[in-house]
């Protein structure tokens, strides 16, 4: 298995304009986690979803921010508009309920909004 | 609010053992302690989880205190390519309570 994929790698943007992160989680896994990591806050949630269905979006900063999973292998993460303070790097994670539950992290994609 | 302590930081020789602590002294019964690894630039990646027993895989080792107050984690041979940030987690392992909150982890460093 390839592993979590996600696109783009990296990505500099200016201020104000959409940003969509892309993510295809591990084949057969249930469950898809949107993850931001910056140096003042570390990594934190920001959403969460169960087969394509959003569980808990509680961390997401606000609404520029929204997140969709339209089937089991892909999903996205926009924000629009993009801010300076939305850089950091943008972790998509997967894993399968049943069984051990432990979550696989894609390589991220480190955003930059100038 | 973090449920996990561990130290910022720690040195390990390169080809001994590193034992990386973990208080988690309000830890709950049906709470399991993972442990994941950040390699700079790098996802998380999980090394290992228990809930009362010593663990071990390939990886690591998992020790935890019979009153389950605190835990080590031991990469018994340490090389170059462990250096990392170790993140302790506590969380309970059901359907629906998925959220990790990693905290500031350990960094550790392995020197030559």
């Amino acid at each position: 298995d390839a592993g979590v994929i996600q696109s783009p790698r990296h990505e500099v943007t200016e201020m104000g304009q959409e940003v969509t992160l892309r993510c295809k989680p591990i084949s057969g896994h249930d469950y898809l986690f949107w993850y931001r990591q910056t140096m003042m806050r570390g990594l934190e949630l920001l959403i969460y979803f169960n087969n394509n269905v959003p569980i808990d979006d509680s961390g997401m900063p606000e609404d520029r921010f929204s997140a969709k999973m339209p089937n089991a292998s892909f999903s996205t993460l926009k924000i629009q508009p993009s801010e300076p303070r939305d850089s950091a790097v943008y972790f998509c994670a997967s894993s399968q309920a049943g069984g051990e539950e432990t979550q696989y992290f894609g390589p991220g994609t480190r955003l930059l909004v100038l | 609010d973090a449920k996990t302590t561990q130290p910022p930081s720690m040195d390990c020789a390169e080809g001994r053992a590193a034992n990386l602590p973990c208080n988690h002294s309000t830890i709950s019964g049906n709470e399991y302690v993972y442990w994941y690894r950040q390699i700079h630039s790098q996802g998380p990646q999980y090394i290992i989880h228990g809930l009362k027993n010593n663990e071990t895989n390939e990886m690591a080792s998992l020790i935890i205190t019979e009153d389950r107050k605190s835990s080590t984690l031991i990469l018994p041979h340490a090389t170059l390519r462990d250096t990392a940030v170790y993140y302790c987690i506590v969380r309970e392992r059901e359907t629906g309570a998925n959220n990790l909150f990693f905290g500031t982890g350990t960094r550790l460093t392995v020197i030559p």
